[in-house]
């Protein structure tokens, strides 16, 4: 079945510390979303990328950093930067940049400890 | 930064009934898409309707459909017959024509009661 893989379903994380999360999918889809969600915050968008070796930041880019060195995956690195990084993190993919929705992997959970 | 507002944190409806779920946005723009997700417990957020701004005729998806108001900027979800498993979060989100970014509510959170 086709579909966005995240893992972990939950990651710690000590302060100072650099926490990859990783995003795979196998729908060929071209274009690759991060977002960030907290509660009463709804969902916010950190990076997305459209195309293979090209990303542009999102509204909260700052202390994340992101790669996609291949179309299948989009994996993202929160820094040590990131003064808070507890949340849920959730990937997503499209076609036709969204033209016909997103669709959303189960999330990874981020908690520093 | 375009803004989506659902003004409704929390709703409760009874098994069978309906419930409108309301979402307003704002936007300059003449062309742009609407969109409902559902959150359910298991966290996957799964498209449940979609609305292209240039049709007047509003969507529908089975037991799910849309109040589309383009004057008003509204775009409320209403769900028939509701079942137990319609219970979760529900998100509204916009899209540009011309973008690539959606911007989302800041969700509904919908009860079901048997």
């Amino acid at each position: 079945d086709g579909g966005i893989t995240q893992s972990p379903k939950y990651l710690f994380r000590k302060e100072g510390q650099n926490v990859t999360l990783s995003c795979e999918q196998n729908l060929n889809h071209d274009a690759m979303y991060w977002y960030r969600q907290d509660p009463g915050q709804g969902l916010r968008l950190i990076y997305y990328s459209q195309i293979v070796n090209d990303f542009q930041k999102g509204d909260i880019a700052e202390g994340y950093s992101v790669s996609r060195e291949k179309k299948e995956s989009f994996p993202l690195t929160v820094t040590s930067a990131q003064k808070n990084p507890t949340a849920f993190y959730l990937c997503a993919s499209s076609i036709m940049w969204g033209l016909y929705g997103y669709t959303f992997g189960s999330g990874t959970r981020l908690t520093v400890v | 930064a375009q803004t989506v507002t659902q003004s409704q944190p929390e709703m409760s409806v009874q098994e069978a009934e309906t419930v409108t779920l309301s979402c307003t946005y704002d936007t300059s723009e003449s062309d742009y898409y609407l969109f409902w997700y559902k959150q359910p417990p298991s966290r996957q957020m799964i498209l449940v309707i979609r609305q292209e701004a240039y049709k007047q005729q509003n969507a529908t998806e089975n037991r799910f459909s849309v109040n589309f108001q383009k004057a008003a900027k509204s775009f409320s979800l209403k769900i028939s017959d509701s079942q137990l498993g319609d219970a979760a979060m529900y998100f509204c989100a916009y899209r540009r024509g011309a973008g690539n970014q959606f911007y989302f509510g800041t969700g509904t959170s919908l009860t079901v009661i048997p």
